[in-house]
């Protein structure tokens, strides 16, 4: 199976960076994607690691380091429509397909 | 491109009802969907996966007689919640894999508000 865990919560001000850690377990390693959420929303996709480094979006970036089964997102210029819930998410594949395993989400919220 | 269509965005129903949800591939194939449920503050947890024409594979602690899913054509697959219960209320939301073509990843659709009353 898989688990991953990430923060619950994070809080910020607009224009600070924020990092949010996401570690794994998996069976097998296929990449590690991060999704934003607003609230009532659905699942966005923000970026993908499937080799060790850093892969650079705009103000949004993510690491990856497979040896150590861990990654993170970095936001940078933090703006209020940034407050939003952010997951980590790897492949599981069994036999009938390869679904996407979220985390638990964190929460992210960006003030004045 | 790559757009899952998801409707109802949300729907109350009273106990012991029947709801469906489609999802439907607007410009791609769909071959495999895949179903999940979101309680409040949590995160999404993946229900079932369905291949077109095939019967859905559940997850563990997912009723099958409940959660019925049809994933009859490529381009449609559709979450019917069989009397629901309050319990079921619930953010439910379709995903595709998308392979091939030069696209990657995984689109979703806009989920589904299901409350029970």
């Amino acid at each position: 199976g898989q688990s991953l865990e990430q923060p619950s919560e994070v809080t910020a001000v607009e224009g600070a960076i924020v990092q949010i850690n996401c570690t794994y377990q998996t069976s097998g390693f296929y990449g590690l994607s991060w999704y934003q959420q607003h609230d009532g929303g659905a699942p966005t996709f923000l970026s993908y690691n499937a080799l060790d480094g850093l892969e650079e979006t705009g103000r949004f970036s993510s690491f990856l380091s497979r040896s150590d089964s861990y990654g993170y997102l970095l936001l940078q210029e933090l703006q209020m429509k940034d407050s939003a819930s952010y997951f980590c998410a790897v492949r599981d594949k069994n036999q009938a397909g390869t679904a996407l395993i979220f985390g638990k989400g964190t929460t992210l919220s960006v003030s004045s | 491109g790559a757009v899952v269509s998801q409707h109802p965005s949300w729907v109350i129903c009273k106990s012991g009802t029947s709801v469906k949800i489609e999802c439907r591939s607007l410009d791609f194939q769909a071959t495999t969907m895949f179903w999940y449920r979101q309680f409040p503050k949590q995160s999404l947890m993946l229900m079932a996966t369905s291949n077109e024409g095939s019967k859905a594979t559940y997850e563990q602690g997912v009723e099958k007689d409940k959660f019925l899913i049809n994933h009859a054509s490529l381009t449609l697959s559709t979450l019917t919640v069989t009397s629901a219960h309050p319990e079921d209320s619930s953010f439910y939301i379709c995903s595709a894999r998308l392979t091939g073509q030069g696209r990657y990843g995984y689109t979703f659709g806009s989920g589904t508000r299901l409350t029970v009353v």
